[in-house]
């Protein structure tokens, strides 16, 4: 079983729907918990991260941690065609650490 | 300011070889890691260099290797290439005070 668990969909939504990714885990020593953005043919880069439980907004990004049910999410608000992208989840034990635990990551599509 | 470039691009192999890809990362930026990337098992950490050292290592046998240089720079080397090493070699940098990995375009290796 993986540390990360991530559904890979592919998720289809019409423009302005609110978005829902997810991600499990099972290694209780995750602290710090990333968000990553990779559109087709190029590298992730790093939308969100959070610090333990508790929820982080930024725009219409909203990143939430649960630590006891092991399980992060990430909300997409008033969702654009240009979020199109594959969404993936990171993880690591402590800050600043390159050593980060992907998620498989989530297509989505952003129908207009 | 530059991002982290990785070259070359793209790559055919066959099974027996080995490649050397290389990275430059973000100006300033002294730690730059590898990622694996495949459809199956997603981003997957090779390792991890700070000045010169290597200061973290993944779950990935010998044949992978890497080193960095004096201006940071980095390659890394696969040696004895298999089929299943066929997937997207991404390279990040971090200034370290921000957590956050700069990701370059990656270096796409096919194994035939």
């Amino acid at each position: 079983q993986k540390e990360v668990e991530q559904d890979p969909g592919p998720l289809s939504v019409p423009e302005g729907a609110i978005v829902s990714l997810n991600c499990t885990y099972s290694n209780s020593a995750f602290q710090y918990f990333m968000w990553y953005r990779q559109y087709s043919r190029k590298g992730p880069e790093l939308l969100m991260y959070t610090y333990s439980s508790g929820n982080k907004e930024d725009g219409r990004f909203t990143a939430q941690v649960d630590k006891s049910s092991k399980y992060i999410s990430l909300f997409i608000r008033d969702s654009q065609p240009s979020d199109s992208a594959t969404y993936l989840c990171a993880m690591s034990i402590y800050f600043g650490n390159e050593k980060l635990t992907f998620g498989t990551g989530t297509r989505l599509t952003i129908i207009p | 300011k530059a991002g982290v470039t990785q070259t070359p691009r793209y790559l055919i192999k066959t099974r027996g070889q080995q490649v050397t890809l290389s990275c430059s990362p973000i100006s300033g930026h002294r730690s730059v890691s590898w990622y694996q990337q495949t459809p199956g098992q997603g981003l997957q950490f090779l390792f991890e260099y700070f000045s010169e050292t290597q200061r973290n290592k993944g779950n990935f046998p010998g044949r992978f290797s890497g080193r960095q240089f004096s201006n940071s720079r980095s390659e890394m080397n696969v040696s004895t290439l298999e089929l299943g090493d066929s997937a997207l070699y991404l390279c990040a940098s971090s200034a370290g005070v921000t957590g956050e990995l700069f990701f370059g375009e990656g270096s796409r290796l096919t194994v035939l």
